[in-house]
């Protein structure tokens, strides 16, 4: 079964630096979701793309989160400058069309920030 | 946004019993009624869903029973095996976005 691709695995970074999360969705999904997981809670929606365009970006924090999908497949997360309660998982996830149908998931980037 | 309510929060079952976890949510034009299982360290994954012109949904072990009049759906897993053991999820969605609730950890005891 195709699968949700991202990287990197783990990712460990001092506060201030830049990182930078990839994600490659499924083939033919037109809809990329960027959720952050703190351990214990449930996944809270960064950035919602329908192919290219932002559809929804409420819960991103703009004065440091930046997301992009280009040519409407894969996309990037960026953070800068990281911030200690940045620590968490990221979570890439695709659907073929919107968000009500079933969502992939990628294994997501763990991310620490010393 | 949607308000998104999980009850209980965390739940321990003997092998063998049933479980059930119940979703609430605010937004009366949610339509898409799903549960994804987390296992520790692994990526959620959807278990079973239901749309909103459904009221029950089996897949062998697992159940969702969807009553949109009092805006709640639950997940129902009955013959309980360690292998049910993860966190659970509800998602209600629509037109608007899609939110995950909190989250049920569920323990089989053996």
């Amino acid at each position: 079964e195709a699968e949700v691709a991202q990287s990197p695995r783990y990712k460990i970074t001092e506060k201030s630096q830049a990182v930078a999360f990839w994600c490659d969705p499924i083939s033919g999904h037109a809809t990329l979701y960027w959720y952050r997981q703190i351990l214990g809670q449930g996944p809270e929606l960064l950035v919602q793309f329908q192919d290219e365009s932002v559809v929804d970006d409420s819960q991103l924090p703009k004065d440091r989160f930046s997301a992009e999908r280009l040519k409407g497949v894969d996309s990037t997360l960026k953070i800068q400058p990281a911030e200690l309660g940045d620590s968490a998982m990221y979570l890439c996830a695709s659907s073929l069309f919107g968000q009500d149908e079933k969502l992939f998931f990628g294994s997501g980037t763990q991310l620490s920030v010393l | 946004g949607e308000n998104v309510e999980q009850h209980p929060s965390t739940l321990s079952v003997q092998e063998g019993d049933s479980a059930v976890i119940k979703c609430t949510y605010s937004d009366s034009a949610s339509n898409y009624f799903p549960w994804y299982k987390q296992e520790l360290g692994k990526r959620p994954q959807l278990i079973i869903d239901i749309r909103s012109n459904v009221g029950e949904k089996k897949d062998q072990r697992i159940a969702v029973t969807l009553n949109k009049t009092a805006k709640h759906f639950s997940l129902h897993i009955t013959e309980t095996q360690p292998e049910d053991s993860a966190v659970y999820f509800c998602a209600p969605s629509g037109d608007y976005k899609l939110s995950f609730g909190a989250g049920t950890t569920v323990t089989v005891r053996a």
